[in-house]
């Protein structure tokens, strides 16, 4: 149980163009989810925190218009990066929060690269 | 101070060894520990949770909390080479602020 999945995996996209990645909890609904970047040998950022019909709460530093986050249903999150550029280019990785462990499960990651 | 404190390793074993992973933390008022493990280029996977003080085994995993000293463990026994990874400590402060430690990487040698 307890599975979260990410779409799509990985994607290239030219600078300027938006991308959007999808997170879903397969088998549990998720009130909270979690959207984190993370580079190269280093730890998770928190971006953004996504809450079931409510705006997201951006992490100090994240550009909210930047990086636009939806959560319309208690399965789906998604975040788009419009205008990418290639210093967006990173592993983002999204999270949902099961109400029953209280605790996060993580997808799989999707790795955008902006040429 | 960082919230969740941890040696990012390398740390590198032979296969069999029992493997001590350990963080620190900063707030006594954290009240819930989890540890994930993270394989290169995919997502952070939830090994284990604990709320209380004391040990929490589960197959060759176990973990320890000892809130007295603000102090988490995650050991693993009779490691394989499918152990290597990045482990990252986690604790949980109110309803929705989780703090991760930067992870310990780990290498078990056949």
């Amino acid at each position: 149980g307890a599975v979260v999945s990410q779409h799509p995996s990985r994607v290239i996209c030219k600078s300027g163009t938006s991308v959007k990645i999808e997170c879903r909890s397969l088998d549990f609904q998720a009130t909270t989810m979690f959207w984190y970047r993370q580079f190269p040998k280093q730890s998770l950022m928190l971006m953004a925190t996504s809450n079931e019909g409510s705006k997201a709460t951006y992490e100090q530093g994240v550009e909210k218009d930047k990086f636009l986050i939806n959560h319309a249903s208690l399965t789906l999150s998604t975040l788009t990066v419009t205008s990418a550029h290639p210093e967006d280019s990173s592993f983002y990785i999204c999270s949902a929060k099961s109400e029953v462990t209280d605790t996060q499960y993580f997808g799989p990651g999707t790795r955008l690269t902006v040429l | 101070q960082k919230e969740v404190e941890q040696d990012p390793g390398p740390l590198s074993v032979p296969e069999g060894a029992i493997v001590s992973l350990n963080c620190t933390y900063s707030n006594s008022a954290f009240q819930y520990f989890m540890w994930y493990r993270q394989y290169s280029r995919k997502g952070p996977e939830l090994l284990m949770y604990t709320y209380s003080s004391g040990n929490k085994e589960d197959g060759r995993f176990t973990a320890q909390v000892d809130k007295s000293s603000k102090y988490i463990s995650l050991f693993i026994r009779d490691s394989q080479p499918s152990d290597s990874a990045t482990y990252l400590c986690a604790t949980k402060y109110n309803f929705n602020k989780f703090y991760f430690g930067s992870g310990t990487k780990l290498n078990v040698k056949p």
